[in-house]
């Protein structure tokens, strides 16, 4: 199985700041690479897919960026709805697999 | 606009099989332009890919569930369910049915809004 290994698992920011949350792949998964935002007792929303295509509707301060084993989720400028916990996710071969997540907090 | 709910029993005994349905409105499950696809997330934990399942029949299973999972569609009820046997405290989780759409590089949606199953005796 291919393993995803977010960093950090956790951050504090303030309103304002900007981002930035990093996905490494134990192995070369192209962009097949996807970005999800989940808030407390929700379903996970998709934000981005092929790694920097931003999703129908995702506010355009959500970015990602990245090939091969390294990808990275950016939000400039962070707004209160922005707190939740974020996931990557590889489909670039079965089983597909997640991060285990990042959980950006208020500072 | 497509929107899918999960539905099965939230308490199960350990050793006994898990069943959920999930239903979809707003769209086909005939449809070709859509993997239907359960994900599971225990509670305080990541997500879990459990497998997809699309209407000619393709589908692909988590191997680390893979001899106890099974997905299928239900197409007279425009549903499609997920079944684990030989069911571990591991499993409590809440379980989402999701849906992707096929032939694009784009991730899940929608989703249903989660539903917990406890396995407990």
């Amino acid at each position: 199985d291919i393993e995803m290994t977010q960093s950090p698992s956790s951050l504090s920011a303030s309103v304002g700041d900007r981002v930035n949350i990093t996905c490494r792949a134990s192995q070369g998964i192209r962009e097949d690479l996807g970005w999800y935002q989940q808030k407390p007792g929700k379903a996970p929303k998709r934000l981005v897919s092929a790694a920097s295509t931003l999703e129908s509707g995702v506010p355009s301060r959500f970015s990602g960026s990245g090939s091969g084993t390294q990808f990275t989720l950016t939000i400039t400028s962070l707004q209160p709805e922005d707190f939740a916990t974020y996931y990557c996710l590889q489909r670039y071969t079965y089983p597909w697999t997640f991060g285990q997540g990042t959980k950006v907090e208020i500072k | 606009q497509l929107q899918l709910q999960e539905s099965g029993p939230g308490l199960v005994k350990p050793s006994e099989t898990l069943s959920l349905t999930c239903n979809v409105s707003g769209g086909s499950i005939s449809s070709t332009t859509s993997y239907w696809g359960w994900v599971r997330q225990p509670p305080g934990k990541g997500l879990e890919w459990i497998g997809n399942v699309h209407y000619s029949g393709n589908i692909n299973y988590n191997p680390s569930l893979k001899s106890r999972v099974t997905i299928f569609i239900d197409t007279s009820k425009n549903q499609f369910s997920l079944k684990l046997t030989s069911v571990s405290a591991a499993d409590t989780a809440v379980y989402y049915c999701t849906r992707r759409a096929a032939g694009k590089p784009t991730e899940f949606d929608p989703w249903g809004r989660g539903t917990l199953v406890t396995v407990s005796s």
